[in-house]
């Protein structure tokens, strides 16, 4: 059964702790992406990466990090410095660059600092 | 920064109507993609469109793309309670290397 899984669904972070949020896929696709999405918002780009060991900042990178280590997994690290966290996340992963081939989502982790 | 804009904003209309939401982007692209979003839920693919063409349809969708106004539209034909989410347009600036750029979405809401 192939997808895009992000784990977990929910998350709750106190101010000051990091946190990582999940995302694995089983589609042998090279390139994945983060995206942040607030309330009535469209989609807003994080990081992304073409090939294993690469990635690349988007418009939001600020107070995010990320690793890919394998092709499966693209984890995303919210750190302190990031001042507003609450949001829903959105990891896609897609065969080539995604203006070319359609992107696969996950289903999301919410966000929430307390 | 955003590169699509749809419109309208929220559009509610009866079971079995049609449903066209529009998008309108500032810069030249090469691919304009629709997916659609159930609440809370992660996105969908609809439909691909390549700059070089003007009109596609799969099952009840009919996309239109012009390039000369920067704009594309999206019919769905019919519609079903099933079809209330949100739809958004996205389009691949810079090449598609890196990443989709989404406009902020048309919510959609079907009334049986």
């Amino acid at each position: 059964d192939g997808g895009i899984t992000q784990s977990p669904k929910y998350l709750f972070r106190k101010e000051g702790q990091n946190v990582t949020l999940s995302c694995e896929q089983n589609l042998n696709h090279d390139a994945m992406y983060w995206y942040r999405q607030d309330p009535g918002q469209g989609l807003r780009l994080i990081y992304y990466s073409q090939i294993v060991n690469d990635f690349q900042k988007g418009d939001i990178a600020e107070g995010y990090s990320v690793s890919r280590e394998k092709k499966e997994s693209f984890p995303l690290t919210v750190t302190s410095a990031q001042k507003n966290p609450t949001a829903f996340y959105l990891c896609a992963s897609s065969i080539g660059p995604p203006g070319n081939t359609e992107a696969f989502f996950g289903q999301g982790t919410r966000l929430t600092v307390v | 920064s955003q590169q699509g804009e749809e419109d309208p904003q929220a559009l509610s209309i009866q079971e079995g109507e049609n449903a066209t939401m529009n998008c309108s982007y500032k810069t030249s692209i090469n691919n304009l993609q629709w997916y659609r979003q159930n609440s809370g839920r992660g996105l969908v693919h609809l439909i691909l469109i390549r700059s070089n063409e003007r009109e596609k349809h799969s099952g009840r969708l009919r996309v239109t793309l012009d390039t000369s106004k920067k704009s594309s539209s999206l019919l769905i034909t019919a519609s079903r309670a099933a079809d209330t989410a949100s739809y958004f347009c996205a389009t691949d600036v810079g090449g598609g290397a890196d990443g989709l750029t989404f406009g902020k979405g048309t919510h959609l809401i079907i009334q049986p």
